[in-house]
């Protein structure tokens, strides 16, 4: 089983669609959550922690469930510029360091 | 930009060469992690150094090595290459371990 599991995807909305995706981590342990993206070709790039509380970044909503080991991304009124892989990651060992990533989702969001 | 720096940025070896990937990270990052990244995949860990020491190794053989120098800047080394280490070599640096780890633009190695 892999360590950071998420939807195959590739999902594709039209602009203005709201946009969910799921993913689960096996460690239960882990201490730090992140919802990354990747543009094409280019290198990852942190787009919100995610607390247990749960957070939100304009358009973007991110929540914890650490009893069941879920993490979930909302993405509101998704824009053509939201197009990109997002990656699910986790931290066993707290902080931004020796992360664990998922597979990523691929969104494509067209006209 | 991130001010992570890797080079080159494209290599071709040929199976059974070595090759060293290098990171210059932006200026007080003394923690610089090695991630690869295959097709279709996440980046997967490789190791973690911080000021000069290894500090976590991911599943990776000894064949994959690495240092970091007294400028915190890295190198990668990989010995006796296989068609599979073909990927994306991503290397991420951050002044500590709760604070962002930024990635440089990555080196896209083929082994041919």
């Amino acid at each position: 089983r892999k360590e950071v599991e998420q939807d195959p995807g590739p999902f594709n909305v039209p602009e203005g669609a709201t946009v969910a995706f799921n993913c689960t981590y096996s460690n239960s342990a882990s201490q730090s959550f992140f919802w990354y993206r990747q543009d094409c070709r280019k290198e990852p790039k942190l787009l919100m922690s995610v607390y247990s509380s749960g957070n939100e970044d304009g358009r973007f909503t991110a929540q914890l469930n650490r009893a069941s080991q879920y993490i979930s991304l909302l993405i509101r009124d998704s824009k053509l510029s939201d197009s990109a892989t997002y990656l699910c990651v986790v931290s066993p060992s707290g902080g931004y360091n020796k992360l664990i990533f998922g597979a990523g989702t691929r969104l494509a969001v067209h006209p | 930009e991130t001010g992570v720096t890797q080079s080159p940025t494209h290599l071709i070896k040929t199976r059974g060469q070595q090759v060293t990937l290098r990171c210059s990270s932006q200026s007080g990052h003394n923690t610089v992690s090695w991630y690869q990244q295959a097709l279709g995949q996440g980046p997967q860990f490789i190791f973690q150094y911080y000021r000069e020491e290894e500090n976590g190794r991911g599943n990776f053989p000894p064949r994959f090595s690495g240092l970091q120098f007294p400028n915190y800047s890295s190198e990668l080394n990989v010995n006796a290459l296989e068609l599979d280490d073909s990927a994306l070599y991503l290397c991420a640096s951050s002044p500590g371990a709760n604070t962002e780890a930024f990635f440089g633009q990555g080196t896209r190695l083929t082994v041919v």
